[in-house]
């Protein structure tokens, strides 16, 4: 089975350029999360949805960032306008219900360089 | 205050040999869930083992074990017979089921490990 599939895998851009981040989760899982990865903060959520629909966006930044997720099998995550300090890597993740227990079953990144 | 503590930002271990990873928690919950991920220099995330807070039994993956001692708030992941291979940032993660997020990970800041030949 495809695990979750993220695009592009590395990203580098100038500051103030619209990037648009891709993913595809597994076929089935009934969440999709967000995270962003840096050096100083470590992983952190952004977004999730449950069943196509943000359920806690409190992570997001500020107004520069936004998510979607039209509908099972694709989201996006876009910065506009991007900046250097939003160079990190960026992890989609996707995950069945199960409990207490159902892993995050991460892609495998998109790394952002905004210069 | 931080939801999920990994005191050891690196450690060494030789090849062969068992190491302990350590990882300190924080909830009022009663319910939630634990985890361990290992990320190598490639940069993806595996999911290793996984612990409930009701689980009388500590959880065990192969050569992964995960030392639960709910009184501490602790749930430290033991990996035996060491391998090169296992040279990895290793993470401990939470899912608080009562939080309003209650389907998202927290996730603790890592620890290096480096398995020496």
């Amino acid at each position: 089975d495809a695990g979750v599939i993220q695009s592009p895998r590395h990203e580098v851009t100038e500051m103030g350029q619209e990037v648009t981040l891709r993913c595809k989760p597994i076929s089935g899982h009934d969440y999709l999360f967000w995270y962003r990865q840096t050096m100083m903060r470590g992983l952190e959520l952004l977004i999730y949805f449950n069943n196509n629909v943000p359920i806690d966006d409190s992570g997001m930044p500020e107004d520069r960032f936004s998510a979607k997720m039209p509908n099972a099998s694709f989201s996006t995550l876009k910065i506009q306008p991007s900046e250097p300090r939003d160079s990190a890597v960026y992890f989609c993740a996707s995950s069945p219900y199960r409990g207490l227990g159902g892993e995050l079953f991460f892609g495998e990144g998109s790394r952002l360089t905004v210069l | 205050a931080q939801k999920i503590t990994q005191t050891q930002p690196g450690m060494f271990v030789q090849e062969k040999e068992a190491v302990t990873l350590d990882c300190t928690y924080d909830t009022s919950d009663q319910s939630y869930g634990l985890f361990w991920y290992k990320q190598p220099s490639s940069g993806e995330m595996i999911f290793l083992i996984y612990q409930g807070s009701y689980d009388e039994q500590n959880a065990t993956e192969g050569r992964y074990s995960l030392n639960f001692q709910k009184a501490r708030k602790s749930a430290n992941l033991v990996i035996s017979a060491s391998q090169l291979g296992d040279s990895a940032m290793y993470f401990c993660a939470m899912r608080e089921i009562s939080s309003g997020s209650a389907r998202q990970l927290t996730f603790g800041s890592g620890t290096q490990l480096t398995v020496l030949p």
